[in-house]
């Protein structure tokens, strides 16, 4: 089945800097991979997706990259500020599957 | 439009108490899941109904059981709680194209 394996499980920036999420995926089938940040004492919340026929995706300070040779996919964000601190989850869905599997999680502490 | 409500938002029983956590979608979603979470860890599936009429388990099962009650509606039950079932719970919903919708979960403690 599909592993997911998420890169680093907590990472500190600066107020201002970027932060880069790293995910690898093993089903080379998989075919749609969802971010989720998660705010203390709530549920995840999608913030961006992409999907295999896609190599980048755009929403304001996000973005999504996919490297499908490598089976990787990486969450940016830019001019970090304090409330983008939370957990980020990726997780991937293969194309023969009706669930998603999750990334173990990163923990982000923007520092002001 | 209130998406995945998820009751009670907190709870807490005794060991060997039974109680069933409900969670409900009005997305008209076809597939629903019940994930726990436990501290410092990531988000385990315990199990999942992929339509009306079907239920799988997940990675960890054991010491669940799970009604699909109707489209809308997906249960999650303890029939004798252990203190290793202390987490918080999240109940999710999806169409299948695009990725989950999660409540905003239960947390149970049991002592």
């Amino acid at each position: 089945g599909e592993n997911v394996e998420q890169h680093p499980s907590t990472l500190s920036v600066q107020e201002g800097d970027s932060a880069v999420i790293k995910c690898t995926y093993s089903d080379s089938a998989s075919n749609y991979f969802p971010w989720y940040k998660q705010e203390l004492g709530k549920g995840p919340q999608l913030i961006i997706d992409i999907r295999s026929n896609v190599g980048e995706k755009k929403d304001q300070r996000i973005a999504v990259t996919l490297n499908k040779t490598a089976k990787h996919f990486s969450l940016h964000i830019t001019e970090t500020q304090p409330e983008d601190s939370a957990v980020y989850f990726c997780a991937a869905r293969s194309k023969d599957g009706n669930k998603l599997v999750f990334g173990a999680g990163t923990i982000l502490r923007v520092k002001s | 439009n209130a998406g995945v409500t998820q009751t009670p938002k907190f709870q807490v029983l005794k060991t060997g108490q039974s109680m069933t956590l409900q969670c409900a979608q009005d997305m008209n979603h076809n597939s629903m899941y019940w994930y726990r979470q436990d501290p410092g860890m990531g988000l385990r599936l315990i199990y999942y109904s992929a339509s009306e009429g079907t239920t799988d388990k997940g990675e960890v099962p054991n010491g669940y059981n799970v009604s699909r009650l109707n489209k809308r509606e997906f249960s999650l039950r303890l029939e004798s709680a252990a203190p290793s079932q202390t987490s918080v719970y999240f109940c999710a919903s999806s169409d299948r194209q695009y990725g989950y919708t999660f409540g905003s979960g239960t947390r149970l403690t049991v002592v």
